[in-house]
Order: C-alpha cells, then structure tokens, then sequence
C-alpha cells in the first residue's frame, strides 16, 4: 500500500533563510509525487511534481524537490523563504492512470522576521 | 473556466440533519474525488469517480453517499450528520488524458456538526 510521511509537523524558519521540508514514500511501483501548498483557509495548489525524467523538478514560487528512489525521498527545498511562504505544506504520492493520491499529514511552516 | 467550485464555503449541521456539499468542475475532467481534511491528518480520501455513473470508496466512506449523472458534478450527502463528520471537505478533479495523475483542487467546504 502507498504511503506518505513527512516527519516534520511544524517548522520556524526566519525570513531569507533556506529551508528544506521532508517526504518520504512507500510503493511499490515508479512513483508520481507531488508537492501542494495551503494557504490558511484556501484549498490546495500545486507547488511542484515529478514523474519521469530529470529528478531535480521546479515548480512555482521558487521552490524545487529532488526526487531519490534509493532513499524513497521526495524533500522540497527554496534558497530563500519569504513571509508570504508560511502556510501548511503536503506531500502525496499516486500512481499512473490517475488513481487517487495518498497525502502526507502536512508540514506547517511558519517565517519569522 | 472556474475550475472546480464547490457549495457552500461553510455549513453548520445539527446531529441527524443530512446535507448535500456540492461539487462542480468546468475542465471536462473525468476523473473526481472527495477528501476530507481533519488538523494534522492529511487528506484522507471519502470517494472518487471515474467518469459519470462510476463512483468507488476511498479510505473513509463510512456515513456518506456520492452519485455522478453528469460528468461536471459530483455531489456529496451526508444523511445523518454526526460530530466525527466536522472537518473540511475537499473536492478535486484530474483530466484522464495526461495521466500525470496531477489533481486540481477546490476550496472546500467548513461543515461544524454540533
């Protein structure tokens, strides 16, 4: 069964500073991995997602995750977080031909001054 | 194009009462899904429906019922509102053609059952 962990529950970092939020994924399978982003009260958009092809993937806002199937590891990471980057962050994992996504339990990220 | 939309943004049930939270998507997608989301869970998945008359459980369908007649809808009923099912309700719709498996998301419905 597919599974998603994303150890960190919570995490400060101070605005300008780097910052590296972590997944880890259980299947079996090639596996399509995505990165979402909420917004207090919002639904989910798209950061980023991965796959085939160049495992080192850009999405918006700045940000980029590093795909590693040796380590079953999908972390997202942006050079420089601004205040309007605090929000709660998701990892989810699926499989081709659109079946439903399993999430990880989120990572809220607070930017302080 | 509005994307998927969802009604209403905000409810409060009383136990026993049943609603139905809407969900629309404009984008010609097949595929359909409903989450819940509860603090520090994740989403966790109610059902989904692969094109209009298919519909299958997810991991929580306990005390709720989908049907899809038209491809743009995908209603939710709940028919006896409990407080287990105070959470925030997410509905979310991909294109079968790419595959990608990508989701698009609405912005939820807050249902308070007291």
């Amino acid at each position: 069964a597919q599974s998603v962990t994303q150890p960190d529950i919570h995490i400060t970092v101070s605005e300008g500073a780097s910052l590296e939020l972590r997944c880890n994924y259980s299947y079996g399978a090639t596996p399509y991995l995505f990165w979402y982003v909420q917004s207090p009260g919002q639904g989910l958009q798209l950061l980023l997602k991965y796959f085939s092809g160049d495992t080192l993937v850009q999405g918006i806002k700045g940000f980029e995750a590093e795909f590693k199937r040796s380590q079953s590891s999908f972390n997202l990471r942006k050079p420089s977080v601004h205040w309007s980057d605090a929000a709660e962050y998701f990892c989810a994992v699926g499989a081709r031909g659109n079946t439903p996504l399993v999430f990880g339990k989120g990572t809220r990220l607070s930017v302080i001054a | 194009n509005a994307g998927v939309t969802q009604t209403p943004k905000f409810r409060i049930l009383k136990i026993g009462q049943s609603m139905t939270l809407q969900c629309a998507q404009d984008m010609n997608h097949n595929y359909m899904y409903w989450y819940r989301q509860d603090p520090g869970m994740g989403l966790k998945l109610i059902y989904y429906s692969v094109g209009a008359g298919i519909t299958d459980k997810g991991e929580v369908p306990n005390g709720y019922n989908v049907s899809r007649s038209t491809t743009e809808d995908f209603p939710l009923r709940l028919e006896l509102a409990a407080p287990s099912q105070t959470s925030v309700y997410f509905c979310a719709s991909t294109p079968s053609f790419r595959g990608d498996n990508e989701q698009f998301f609405g912005p939820g419905t807050r249902l308070t059952v007291l």
